[in-house]
């Protein structure tokens, strides 16, 4: 069965810092790109990141391009968002899911709230 | 950048056909998926490839997508089909979501 399962979310200052990871089970998980994806309170999914199967290449929407960064341990099953000078806007849950290139598996979501 | 764009709502009495469609540049040319997300859940596949269905989705559930516009269908649809929908598509190398419908049965 696959598993993803998120985790770092929490409440953070307006300019801090945030390190999100997703912890894989139940595929290959080097073989497949990954992403994260958002959701704001009440709002629609947007696309936050994404990496190839080797963690080569990398990929962000403009809204975080520059503040988020996104990288991946094979050896761990394990992909992570760290995510800095964090604003308003960014509070959401958090999904990280799999691309194949569809995204066939989500996990349960992290909150990330900024506020002061 | 790309935009899919997607009806707020859509309402349909139970046993109905329920269309919801997604309206982008040319993306009859790229390949359109749509995700079911209820109220606290995660967001589930229930199409991909345009028309393609992962297994567990009924057949009631179908899609297709050509010129501009990519639509999801739901035939005879059940109080349990009640939840926002959303599309999506590559553009080079990032994703694009359209902005959901909301989907009421009635």
């Amino acid at each position: 069965e696959v598993q993803l399962l998120e985790s770092g979310g929490g409440l953070v200052q307006p300019g801090g810092s945030l390190r999100l990871s997703c912890a894989a089970s139940g595929f290959t998980f080097s073989s497949y790109a990954m992403s994260w994806v958002r959701q704001a309170p009440g709002k629609g999914l947007e696309w936050v990141s994404g990496i190839s199967s080797s963690g080569d290449n990398t990929y962000y929407a403009d809204s975080v391009k520059g503040r988020f960064s996104i990288s991946r341990d094979n050896s761990k099953n394990t992909l992570f968002l760290q995510m800095n000078t964090l604003r308003a806007e960014d509070t959401a849950v958090y999904y990280c899911a799999n691309q194949s290139p569809n995204f066939d598996y989500w996990g349960q979501g992290t909150l990330v709230t900024v506020s002061s | 950048s790309y935009e899919l764009t997607q009806p707020p709502s859509v309402s349909v009495s139970p046993g109905q056909t329920a269309s919801i469609t997604c309206s982008g540049d040319k993306l009859g040319d790229k390949y359109a998926c749509w995700y079911q997300q209820k109220p606290g859940q995660s967001p589930l596949l229930v199409i991909y490839q345009d028309s393609k269905r992962p297994s567990g989705i009924p057949e009631r559930f179908s899609g297709s997508n050509s010129g501009n516009t990519a639509t999801l269908t739901i035939s005879e649809t059940q109080a349990m089909d009640e939840a926002d929908y959303y599309c999506q598509a590559w553009d080079s190398s990032t994703v694009v979501f359209g902005g959901g419908t909301k989907l009421t049965v009635l």
